[in-house]
C-alpha cells in the first residue's frame, strides 16, 4: 500500500525558504502513470494546489505561487521536495504531499505537516 | 475567491440523501475530469470520486458523482454521522494551466 510522509521544519522565519520533503514508500515514484503534488491548507481554510511534478522532472505550478516555488524529484531516493522562497505569515499552513493521478485527482495523501511562518 | 463554487454548508438527517454542487466554467469542469475528496476533521483529504463519476476501490456506493455542462454534483445517500466532513471538488483548469479546488462544503448530519 502506498504511503507518503512529509518531513521538514515546522517553523520558518519570514523571508526565508520553506523546504519540505515527501518520502514515498510502497510504490515507485519513477512511474509514467502518475504525477506527484503538493497542496496546502491554511488554518481553517480550504485546499490550495501548489504544484505537481512528473517522474521525468516536468513541473506544473500554481500561477499565483510560481515565482517562489520549486518542486524537484529524486527517483533514487523515492522522494520529491518543495521549496517556497521568501515566505510570509500568509504561507502558514498544513502542507500535504500527494500522488496526483492526472493533474488534479489526488488518490493518495500524506498526513500533512504544519508549517508556521514566524520570527 | 475559489475558481470552483461550492455551497459553504449542507445538512441533512441520518439516513437521508444530500447533494453538493460544484460550479465552474468551460475551461475547467465542462472539459476536464472532476474529482471529489472528503476531509474528516484533523485528517488528510481522501479521494471519493474521480473521472467525474468513478469510485476508488473501497469507497461505498453511497457516494456518487455526476456532471452536466459546467456543474458537477456529489451525492451521498444513507447519511451517517461518520459522513460529517468537509468535501472538496477539484479539476484541471485549461486556461489557468492549474489545478483548481472548490472552497469546500461542510456537511452536517443532524
Amino acid at each position: 500500500q502506498l504511503h507518503l510522509q512529509e518531513s521538514g521544519p515546522g517553523l520558518v522565519k519570514p523571508l526565508e525558504t520553506l523546504s519540505l520533503i515527501c518520502t514515498v514508500s510502497g510504490g515507485s515514484i519513477n512511474s509514467p502513470n502518475h504525477y506527484w503534488g503538493w497542496i496546502r491548507q491554511p488554518p481553517g481554510k480550504g485546499l490550495e494546489w501548489i504544484g505537481s511534478i512528473y517522474y521525468s522532472g516536468s513541473t506544473y505550478y500554481n500561477p499565483s505561487l510560481k515565482s517562489r516555488v520549486t518542486i524537484s524529484i529524486d527517483t533514487s531516493k523515492n522522494q520529491f521536495s518543495l521549496n517556497l522562497r521568501s515566505v510570509t505569515a500568509a504561507d502558514t499552513a498544513v502542507y500535504f504531499c500527494a500522488r496526483d493521478e492526472s493533474l488534479g485527482e489526488f488518490d493518495s495523501w500524506g498526513q500533512g505537516t504544519l508549517v508556521t511562518v514566524s520570527s | 475567491q475559489s475558481v470552483l463554487t461550492q455551497p459553504p454548508s449542507v445538512s441533512a438527517a441520518p439516513g437521508q440523501k444530500v447533494t453538493i454542487s460544484c460550479s465552474g466554467s468551460s475551461s475547467n469542469v465542462a472539459n476536464n475530469y472532476v474529482s471529489w475528496s472528503q476531509q474528516l476533521p484533523g485528517t488528510a483529504p481522501k479521494l471519493l470520486i474521480y473521472d467525474d463519476d468513478k469510485r476508488p476501490s473501497g469507497i461505498p456506493d453511497r457516494f456518487s458523482g455526476s456532471k452536466s455542462g459546467t456543474s458537477a454534483t456529489l451525492g451521498i445517500t444513507g447519511l451517517q454521522t461518520g459522513d460529517e466532513a468537509d468535501y472538496y471538488c477539484g479539476t484541471w483548469d485549461s486556461s489557468l494551466s492549474a489545478v483548481v479546488f472548490g472552497g469546500g462544503t461542510k456537511l452536517t448530519v443532524l
